[in-house]
């Protein structure tokens, strides 16, 4: 059974762009959720989506955003990037009910100059 | 407010001893734990869990240990492999917010020979 899976695993990009990272599930799961990592943060949730609805949220702004679609695959975008967007971002799926252990793909690491 | 804590930013171990990574916790309403390991680089890798009815569960070399009264989960690795070597990261839910994952910093574990 394939894992998560993302793309791109690394991206480059300039202060003001906006970017779009991609999370394919695994198969038959249903909610992806979306983490940043950083050095001095640590791994933060950023959002979940379950059904093409967004269920959780957490403390971001609303530069950073979301969707799922159909298939359960999601994007994540961040618009007018600033410097300390720069981190891992993390996908993770699960079945979506109470108590599934997420797993997490191997991430995109994005740096912003 | 850091909900979730892990105290110790390292440990190190002799290969074949128990090892042995606390986690505590302030927020009550938290009912499901997870551990989680992790590579540089690459996404948390899923270990054990627990959720808050029990006090114990087990599979092969890692147990994780809650006592919900201190707020406190301790995972313990018997015995303790070079491959063990990693971050570990614990990480809490609450009841509606399941995909919604609290992670602790980390514990650098290194298992020497």
């Amino acid at each position: 059974k394939a894992g998560v899976t993302q793309t791109p695993r690394y991206l480059i990009k300039t202060r003001g762009q906006q970017v779009t990272l991609s999370c394919s599930p695994i198969s038959g799961h249903r909610s992806v959720s979306w983490y940043q990592q950083t050095p001095g943060q640590g791994l933060q949730f950023l959002f979940e989506y379950f059904s093409e609805t967004q269920r959780n949220k957490g403390n971001f702004p609303g530069r950073f955003s979301g969707r799922q679609f159909s298939n359960s695959r999601s994007e994540m975008n961040v618009s007018t990037l600033e410097l300390g967007d720069s981190a891992l971002y993390l996908c993770a799926s699960s079945w979506g009910n109470t108590y599934n252990e997420q797993f997490f793909g191997p991430g995109t690491r994005l740096t912003v100059l | 407010d850091q909900q979730v804590k892990q105290n110790s930013p390292s440990l190190s171990v002799q290969e074949g001893r128990i090892s042995i990574l606390n986690c505590d916790y302030t927020n009550s309403m938290f009912d499901y734990f997870l551990w989680y390991k992790k590579y540089p680089a690459e996404g948390p890798t899923f270990l054990i869990s627990i959720s808050s009815i029990k006090d114990k569960n087990e599979d092969g070399r890692f147990t994780v240990f809650l006592n919900k009264s201190a707020k406190h989960l301790s995972l313990h690795i018997v015995p303790s492999q070079p491959g063990d070597s990693a971050v570990y990261f614990c990480a809490a839910s609450g009841a509606g917010t399941a995909s919604k994952l609290t992670f602790g910093t980390g514990t650098r574990l290194q298992v020497t020979l």
